[in-house]
């Protein structure tokens, strides 16, 4: 089983301000990593496939990076809706869908 | 536009049964890969099981595998998740996704609370 671990658990960031979230696979899963947002009481919404590839909506401000086991979310002007839990997800080893433990994004 | 809407959920006692449904709208479903993933109160994401378009290929993870099936009718537009043998681990927030590698739409979910 791969294992997925994110950091921080917590991640204090004022609005305007970049945000970076790290994900790391316990081995590699190559490109095959996508990136989530929840809000509380919502689904998990698609933002990034393929380690870079934006979601179709998904604001330019956001973008992922990384291949392997090391992986990066980038959230460049932290904006008031962007406050959530952030979830990496590794599909390498198919079908199995391995979750990270999500990093929080909180206002500072 | 894409619309997945799951229903089906509530409370039961643990060793009891329940059936999920997963209705799809707004794109041809026939032609895509479902899954189901969960989520327990406060915690992160589970994948639970997969099927393919055709519903020929079928996937669980370990942890449900021999108690839940999943199953799709095309004609319907509509996904589905029999759950047997519940058990209080299985309470959890129950998703249905679009798609096999990741989940580009996902429906609002259905909670299942499993309990005396």
């Amino acid at each position: 089983e791969i294992v997925m671990t994110q950091s921080p658990a917590t991640l204090s960031v004022s609005p305007g301000e970049r945000a970076t979230l790290s994900c790391r696979a316990s081995q590699s899963v190559s490109s095959n990593l996508a990136w989530y947002q929840q809000k509380p009481g919502q689904a998990p919404r698609l933002l990034i496939y393929g380690a870079s590839t934006r979601a179709t909506g998904i604001p330019a401000r956001f973008s992922g990076s990384g291949s392997g086991t090391e992986f990066t979310l980038t959230i460049s002007s932290l904006q008031s809706e962007d406050f959530a839990v952030y979830y990496c997800q590794q599909y390498n080893n198919w079908p199995e869908w391995t979750f990270g433990q999500g990093t929080k994004v909180e206002i500072k | 536009q894409v619309q997945l809407v799951e229903s089906g959920g509530g409370l039961v006692k643990p060793g009891g049964s329940l059936r999920l449904s997963c209705a799809a709208s707004g794109f041809t479903f026939s032609d895509y890969y479902m899954s189901w993933i969960r989520q327990a109160p406060g915690k992160g994401l589970e994948w639970v099981s997969y099927i393919s378009s055709s519903g020929s290929t079928i996937y669980y993870a370990d942890s449900v595998k021999g108690r839940f099936t999943i199953s799709r009718d095309n004609a319907k537009n509509s996904l589905y998740l029999q759950m047997n043998s519940l058990r209080a681990e299985d309470t959890a927030v129950y998703y249905c996704a679009r798609g096999d590698d990741y989940g580009d739409y996902w429906g609002q979910g259905t909670l299942v609370t499993v309990s005396s």
